[in-house]
């Protein structure tokens, strides 16, 4: 089955612990990109990746990191969570045609709920 | 600035009553627009793209249509099941294939 996974599906942790979401694909996605879903300010990007060692900020990347060293998996690391990053997170794929004029679709994987104490 | 605006917030239905959703958008130069639902406590399910004005699709009992400033998600005679938050995204020519969301429509339908 085609599928989009995220670990943990939820999460409470402590100001200042380190920890990453892993996000994987099996659909051989080139794009994968991460996203925040906060009320009132629906989901907002925080890093894209256009393929392997090939990752660039969103909108939102401030106290996030990411690595893309393989195909399938692109990881999101919070290095000192805060309180204002607790939300529900998103993780997402898509082909990628450079050149291609429709678009192609992406694929979200099941969130993440995040809460930092 | 990309921005996507939707409207209403929430929308309660009886069984079998039509309405319409409304996704007003501005962005530079529209590669697609791009219609989701989401369940509570799942990511957002794909329903549509739409690539230019006058561009209409169907998925049972929904419809999207497109035009330069807005998109609509008719929903006709809509069953319990249909109930969800149908968020909305637009992505630019430019930006690496980035989605800008609105915030949702909240609909409920009761039987």
């Amino acid at each position: 089955e085609a599928q989009v996974t995220q670990n943990p599906r939820y999460l409470i942790t402590v100001t200042g612990k380190k920890l990453t979401v892993t996000c994987s694909q099996n659909m051989n996605h080139e794009y994968m990109s991460w996203y925040r879903q906060d009320p009132g300010l629906g989901l907002r990007q925080i890093y894209y990746s256009m393929n392997v060692e090939v990752t660039d900020k969103g909108d939102v990347p401030e106290g996030y990191k990411v690595s893309r060293k393989e195909k399938r998996n692109f990881p999101l690391i919070l290095e000192s969570p805060s309180p204002n990053q607790t939300s529900l997170y998103f993780c997402a794929s898509s082909l990628y045609t450079p050149g291609r004029y429709n678009t192609d679709t992406q694929y979200f994987g099941p969130g993440t709920r995040l809460t930092v104490l | 600035e990309d921005q996507v605006t939707q409207s209403p917030e929430a929308l309660r239905l009886q069984e079998g009553e039509s309405s319409s959703l409304n996704c007003s958008y501005t962005v530079s130069g529209l590669r697609g627009l791009f219609w989701y639902r989401q369940d509570p406590g799942k990511g957002p399910e794909f329903l549509f793209t739409l690539y230019s004005a006058g561009e209409e699709k169907e998925k049972e009992r929904l419809k999207a249509t497109l035009t330069k400033k807005e998109s609509f998600l008719h929903i006709t005679a809509p069953k319990p099941e249909d109930s969800a938050t149908y968020l909305c995204a637009v992505q630019a020519n430019t930006g690496f294939q980035k989605l800008v969301f609105g915030t949702g429509t909240r609909l409920l339908v009761s039987p």
